[in-house]
């Protein structure tokens, strides 16, 4: 498997532009996670899904994202209006529940975004 | 009060020290503790979980949870350049998704 793949991996916008960032989770993997690293806050999560379903968006930052999930083997997260303090690494993870009961997650490579 | 405490460091060791991480949480309820490893550029991947209180080992690295303190470690035997990297602790309640992350601390081992 090419595990959780992500685009872009480096984008540079200026400030209002609207940013796409996309994942491809691993197959069969029925969570899918948005998470975003900065140096300040380390990695926080924005939004869950399960099967395709958002589940908790209470990490979502403001109405300025958004974030979608049309089947199973595809996610976006939306930046609409962009702003600099939007700048960061946006990871994209997947997992699937083990048998214990633990949740191990498999992230992307990230896309790193920076917002002028 | 964040929910699960790291120093950010950086910590610099010589190859083939023993390295200490750790990590402190305020939540009772988390059950699982997990540490990441994070590469420069690059996403976190697992390095080793465990359950509720006790130690596990794999290799040169052992992880350490102490309910009762709330205290999650892990230590590297033999550490080598190649253990460079930021570490990540996390905790995870029982039947949750929602995996909480330490800030990570920045780990370098010379040559």
């Amino acid at each position: 498997d090419a595990g959780v793949i992500q685009s872009p991996r480096h984008e540079v916008t200026e400030m209002g532009q609207e940013v796409t960032l996309r994942c491809k989770p691993i197959s069969g993997h029925d969570y899918l996670f948005w998470y975003r690293q900065t140096m300040m806050r380390g990695l926080e999560l924005l939004i869950y899904f399960n099967n395709n379903v958002p589940i908790d968006d209470s990490g979502m930052p403001e109405d300025r994202f958004s974030a979608k999930m049309p089947n199973a083997s595809f996610s976006t997260l939306k930046i609409q209006p962009s702003e600099p303090r939007d700048s960061a690494v946006y990871f994209c993870a997947s997992s699937l529940r083990l048998v214990s009961g633990a949740n191990v997650l498999t992230f992307g490579a990230g896309s790193r975004l920076t917002v002028l | 009060q964040k929910e699960v405490e790291q120093d950010p460091g950086p910590l610099s060791v010589p190859e083939g020290a023993i390295v200490s991480l750790n990590c402190t949480y305020s939540n009772s309820a988390f059950q699982y503790f997990m540490w990441y490893r994070q590469y420069s550029r690059k996403g976190p991947e697992l390095l080793m979980y465990t359950y509720s209180s006790g130690n596990k080992e794999d290799g040169r690295f052992t992880a350490q949870v102490d309910k009762s303190s709330k205290y999650i470690s892990l230590f590297i035997r033999d550490s080598q350049p190649s253990d460079s990297a930021t570490y990540l602790c996390a905790g995870l309640k029982q039947g949750a998704q929602k995996l909480v992350f330490g800030q990570g601390t920045r780990l370098t081992i010379n040559p």
